[in-house]
């Protein structure tokens, strides 16, 4: 069965600081990973996916997620963060094929300091 | 750019009462899915759909659920008999492959 763990719950981090949001997955076969942000009273939008390739992904707003199959691991990152960053951000993994379930890690909550 | 649309974005019923969420995908997406988030849980898949049929359901979609694409653009979750532990955000995603882009959720709360 697949599996997504997200250690962190809340991180705070001052505005202009790196950020890093970490993720294990648990997957029988090659997975495909996404990483979604949530703001306040908004839906879940895609900030990038990984699905077979260079394992240094780009995203949207400024994000970046690195791929390590032998750590299991699909982690986020951010060089520099803005306040507007402050949102849940949800880790998944899925089987691939158009119409699989995705699997939800159970969030990491960013508060962003000035 | 196209977005997920979901009606209403609260709802309020009394236990037993049937409700029915709507969703309206992006227009050219031909996978629709449903999920839902109880507070303090994490999202979980309850059903995806292609071609008229389901395609994939979890042990959550039992019989007391339905899903339908009544028209060209609706998708609907129908729960029959609803249920205190049904009070969840529950989310409606489409995707034309395996990217899946989420409405903005409706809340339901069962009284």
């Amino acid at each position: 069965a697949q599996s997504v763990t997200q250690p962190d719950i809340h991180i705070t981090v001052s505005e202009g600081a790196s950020l890093e949001l970490r993720c294990n997955y648990s997957y029988g076969a090659t997975p495909y990973l996404f990483w979604y942000v949530q703001s306040p009273g908004q839906g879940l939008q895609l900030l990038l996916k990984y699905f077979s390739g260079d394992t240094l992904v780009q995203g949207i707003k400024g994000f970046e997620a690195e791929f390590k199959r032998s750590q299991s691991s699909f982690n986020l990152r951010k060089p520099s963060v803005h306040w507007s960053d402050a949102a849940e951000y949800f880790c998944a993994v899925g089987a691939g094929a158009a119409g699989n379930k995705l699997t939800f890690g159970g969030g990491t909550r960013v508060l962003v300091k000035p | 750019e196209p977005e997920v649309t979901q009606t209403p974005s609260h709802q309020v019923t009394q236990m037993g009462q049937e409700v029915i969420l709507r969703c309206v995908p992006i227009s050219n997406h031909l996978y629709f899915y449903w999920y839902r988030q109880i507070l303090g849980q994490k999202v979980e898949f309850l059903v995806s759909f292609y071609n008229n049929e389901i395609s994939e359901k979890s042990e959550i979609f039992d019989d007391q659920f339905s899903v339908e694409r009544p028209d060209g653009s609706n998708f609907t979750l129908k729960i029959r008999s609803t249920k205190l532990e049904d009070s969840a955000m529950y989310f409606c995603a489409s995707s034309p492959q395996a990217a899946q882009f989420f409405g903005p959720g409706t809340r339901l709360t069962v009284l």
